[in-house]
């Protein structure tokens, strides 16, 4: 157990649902991370959040939108997504920003 | 840009080999290297990370990398695998410096198989 615990586990949707992937880090780190793993590509940044301040933004199109309402949770809100979006979607942690960051186990996501 | 590549996506071993996981980076300036292992159904999890200092890195598990700043290189080595071994294994790179401070760029992956 790494102390970041992500739900659900596994999630399936339609292109039209709307959705919302949770991470929630019980470690007192000060930076989130959202990550994309796609098979046989290298892991995507997607959204840092430092303090609950976004510091990067990795070009991620308008249908991901993260939230992190306080240090100890992040969001990420799916709509209208695209099969290819169908990943595991990793979040992760930091006491200091990019440095040694812990992983949950993530969120398997199927668009159909 | 930074960069990391990691040699091949699938090595395999017998239970008792020497394990070597190759991972090659490009960098304008001194990196800091690490490595992560996810097994499945997991998340990532650090193994062992070079900043500065003594060259030859030790990890959990037994694992050791060593940085060589004249081919690039910080391969990840275990003397002799175990089936728990078995796991995907991730190179990273980030940068002391520049307006990439301390943002990760990891490699493709290489998924390790140990063979009884």
């Amino acid at each position: 157990e790494t102390g970041v615990t992500q739900t659900p586990r596994h999630l399936v949707m339609g292109m039209t649902n709307k959705k919302s992937l949770k991470c929630e880090q019980h470690l007192g780190h000060n930076a989130m991370y959202w990550y994309k793993q796609s098979a046989k590509k290298p892991l995507e940044l997607m959204f840092v959040y430092s303090l609950e301040e976004r510091v990067e933004n990795n070009s991620v199109p308008s249908r991901f939108s993260p939230e992190c309402p306080n240090s100890s949770h992040l969001f990420l809100h799916l709509h209208t997504l695209q099969p290819e979006d169908s990943a595991l979607y990793l979040c992760a942690s930091s006491q200091v920003l990019w440095e040694k960051l812990f992983f949950g186990s993530g969120t398997q996501l199927s668009v159909l | 840009a930074q960069s990391v590549t990691q040699l091949g996506s699938h090595v395999s071993v017998s239970e008792g080999a020497l394990v070597l996981l190759r991972c090659n980076y490009s960098s304008s300036v001194p990196p800091y290297l690490f490595w992560y292992v996810q097994y499945p159904n997991q998340g990532l999890q650090l193994l062992l990370k070079y900043t500065t200092g003594a060259t030859l890195v030790k990890g959990i598990n037994g694992f050791e990398a060593e940085f060589k700043k004249s081919e690039t290189s910080f391969h990840l080595t275990k003397p002799s695998a175990h089936m728990s071994d078995a796991a995907e294994y991730f190179c990273a790179v980030s940068f002391a410096g520049g307006t990439s401070y301390g943002k990760l760029t990891f490699g493709q992956g290489t998924i390790l198989t140990v063979h009884p």
